[in-house]
């Protein structure tokens, strides 16, 4: 079983709708980030949390520390949204660096 | 302001050959991280550096490959002798001086495409 789960894996979604992609984890971190990949294969980092919740413009990142659990939220999808989202955590004690990434969440908004 | 700059985009190695990728982290930033994707795998974590040291290098395999980020210039990623297994992305992200337990935001590199033919 791997460390860090994301689901769905694959998402396909209309322009306009509300999009949640959820990452669950096994092991006390202290971090939490989620990245896009974008097609071309670039990767932009999102947001990092430990707790509550970020947003910024139409993305929306919360984390429930006790549940082990985060959700990414997508406002008014649009086509340019289509990515990869990877959920990656920091393991408590480990060094910043030492990521354990998800398998990915491949999102296609069509117009 | 720059963001982080990985050269060369593309690199082709034939079996045996070495592989030399670099990283320039973003102004300002003083550690540096080394990632590979395997193709249909996800982001898996190799080696964590600042200026002159390596903090964690516990993702790199035992041969082989070594990292380096000298006190001026890139940072360097090098494979010795490399086989098919080696081909991925090799992505390099920077962040922050690192305060304790402390996280920052990691900034990403466009990656390294590496292919052993």
């Amino acid at each position: 079983k791997n460390e860090v789960e994301q689901s769905p894996q694959n998402l396909t979604a209309q322009e306009g709708e509300f999009i949640t992609i959820n990452c669950s984890y096994s092991v006390g971190i202290s971090a939490l980030h989620w990245l896009q990949q974008h097609p071309g294969g670039g990767i932009v980092s999102l947001f990092m949390l430990s707790s509550g919740k970020k947003k910024h413009g139409r993305l929306i990142a919360t984390i429930n520390i006790q549940e082990k659990h985060s959700s990414l939220h997508i406002t008014a999808s649009h086509p340019r949204d289509s990515a990869v989202y990877i959920c990656a955590v920091r393991e408590y004690g480990g060094s910043q660096g030492n990521l354990i990434f998800g398998k990915g969440t491949k999102l296609s908004v069509k117009p | 302001n720059a963001g982080v700059m990985q050269n060369p985009r593309h690199l082709v190695r034939r079996r045996g050959q070495e592989a030399r990728l670099r990283c320039s982290p973003m102004k300002g930033h003083s550690h540096v991280y080394w990632y590979r994707q395997l193709p249909e795998e996800g982001l898996k974590f190799m080696v964590y550096l600042q200026k002159e040291n390596i903090i964690d290098e516990s993702g790199m395999p035992k041969e082989r490959f070594s990292a380096e980020f000298p006190k001026e210039g890139p940072s360097i990623l090098r494979i010795q002798q490399v086989v098919r297994g080696d081909s991925a992305a090799y992505f390099c992200a920077s962040s922050l001086v690192s305060q304790g337990t402390r996280s920052y935001e990691q900034y990403f590199g466009p990656g390294t495409r590496l292919t052993v033919t």
